[in-house]
């Protein structure tokens, strides 16, 4: 079975300013996804970005990008020029290639952005 | 344009009370999730249909069942809700592989 870990429930960060999200993960799969979905208050919950396990480039969305460390079963979210609409609950999740669709999620980290 | 549409999106009921929840999609996605999630917290998957295949969680309580009667829409049918029930259930689609599209979800009051 697959966990996520989220050690962060809260952050906060000024407009404009850059600020990291952290994931750790564990599994014996080899082949996998790993995802980052932003879940705003009383909206729903959207991909942010997508990581193959297979690929060693990070993955890079506009002002969101990932640290992808295999070895370390670490997927941190770096979030650049910080906006009021980054403010939301963001996930990270992880799909096995072998098991569907399947999702497993942490527990969530709460950004606020502050102006 | 919204593409898994819920509703409704604020349901209250009494304890006890049988609720139906609704979700459909006009991406037909062959793939279709019902999530619960408490507050502040990750969701939790309740079951999910693959095509017409029902899966059901292995913790899911019984007091929970689902309809899906053709591709595009998905019931959640609560038969007894309890207190613990309340929570924001979550609709989601995708094809066999790949993202998850979610709605925005049915919050669910139980008095």
């Amino acid at each position: 079975a697959q966990t996520v870990t989220q050690s962060q429930p809260e952050m906060s960060v000024q407009e404009a300013e850059t600020v990291t999200l952290s994931c750790t993960y564990d599994t014996s799969e080899n082949n996998y996804y790993l995802f980052w979905y932003k879940q705003p208050p009383s909206r729903q919950m959207i991909l942010v970005i997508r990581q193959e396990a297979y690929k060693q480039q990070n993955a890079t969305e506009n002002r969101f990008s990932v640290n992808f460390q295999k070895a370390a079963k670490s997927f941190s979210l770096k979030i650049s020029d910080s906006q009021l609409g980054d403010t939301a609950m963001y996930f990270c999740a992880f799909q096995a290639n072998n098991a569907g669709n399947m999702l497993t999620f942490g527990g969530g980290t709460r950004l606020m952005v502050k102006p | 344009d919204a593409m898994v549409i819920q509703n409704p999106r604020y349901q209250v009921t009494q304890f006890g009370k049988p609720v139906t929840l609704s979700c459909s999609q006009t991406l037909n996605h062959n793939v279709m999730y019902w999530y619960q999630q408490k507050s502040s917290q990750a969701p939790k998957l309740l079951f999910h249909y693959y095509d017409k295949d029902f899966n059901n969680e292995a913790d899911t309580p019984d007091n929970f069942q689902s309809r899906r009667p053709n591709t595009s829409f998905c019931f959640l049918d609560i038969r007894s809700p309890g207190l613990g029930d309340a929570a924001m259930y979550l609709c989601a689609t995708s094809w066999a592989t790949g993202e998850l599209f979610f709605g925005e979800g049915s919050r669910l009051t139980v008095l």
